[in-house]
């Protein structure tokens, strides 16, 4: 059984610029949450694609946007990267969007924001 | 909103000294409240699902008890290798996790 695995490990950016991270879900899963950690802090969600809809969204602004495939592989995508961006983002893959099934968790990409 | 704090922030143990960790939780109609394991660099790694009051689940030192309010994380006779953070996470009404800030477990040889 394949894990979520995420790209690319690390990522450094400069202010303004637009970045895309990569997920591939666990096989067998069709949903995926997208979560910001910041140094310290626990996971916050910022959105969740099932079946390649967005159903649910965190208290993100709309510069933070996803997409997910056929294949329930997903992207986040962040425009105009702001300093306070700087943070991991992990992925995480679950069965059905709406069950209490676990999320089970990627890595994580660490992005820097200079 | 949901609210979920963890104490304490973090616990050094001398290994095989059993301790217990607290998370406590506001939320309006708990789907079920789950515990993570995060090592340094990686991402967190499923450890428990409670449902209901009274529930109690384990996992070698590990056992995890769920009330109304809060669950708790025991950890029995630790060893080295269960230095880690410990997430806590509630799901209610709805479709995501909402995670506390983490206990970090040290465990001293």
């Amino acid at each position: 059984e394949t894990g979520v695995t995420q790209s690319p490990t690390h990522l450094i950016k400069t202010r303004g610029q637009q970045v895309t991270l990569r997920c591939s879900s666990q096989s067998g899963h069709n949903t995926v949450s997208w979560y910001q950690q910041a140094l310290g802090q626990g996971p916050q969600f910022i959105f969740q694609y099932y079946r390649e809809e967005e159903n649910g969204r965190g208290n993100f602004p709309p510069r933070f946007s996803g997409l997910q495939f056929p294949n329930y592989s997903s992207e986040l995508n962040v425009n105009a990267l702001e300093l306070d961006d700087s943070a991991l983002y992990l992925c995480a893959s679950s069965l059905g969007g709406g069950s209490n099934q676990p999320q089970h968790f990627g890595d994580g990409t660490r992005l820097s924001i200079l | 909103e949901d609210q979920v704090t963890q104490s304490p922030e973090a616990l050094r143990l001398q290994e095989g000294e059993s301790s217990s960790l607290n998370c406590s939780y506001t939320v309006s109609g708990l789907r079920g409240l789950f515990w993570y394991r995060q090592d340094p660099g990686k991402g967190p790694e499923f450890l428990f699902t409670l449902y209901s009051a009274g529930e109690e689940k384990e996992k070698e030192r590990l056992k995890a008890t769920l009330t109304k309010k809060e669950s708790f994380l025991h950890i029995t006779a630790p060893k080295p290798e269960d230095s880690a953070t410990y997430l806590c996470a509630v799901r209610a009404n709805d479709y995501k996790l909402s995670f506390g800030a983490g206990t970090t477990v040290t465990v001293r040889a």
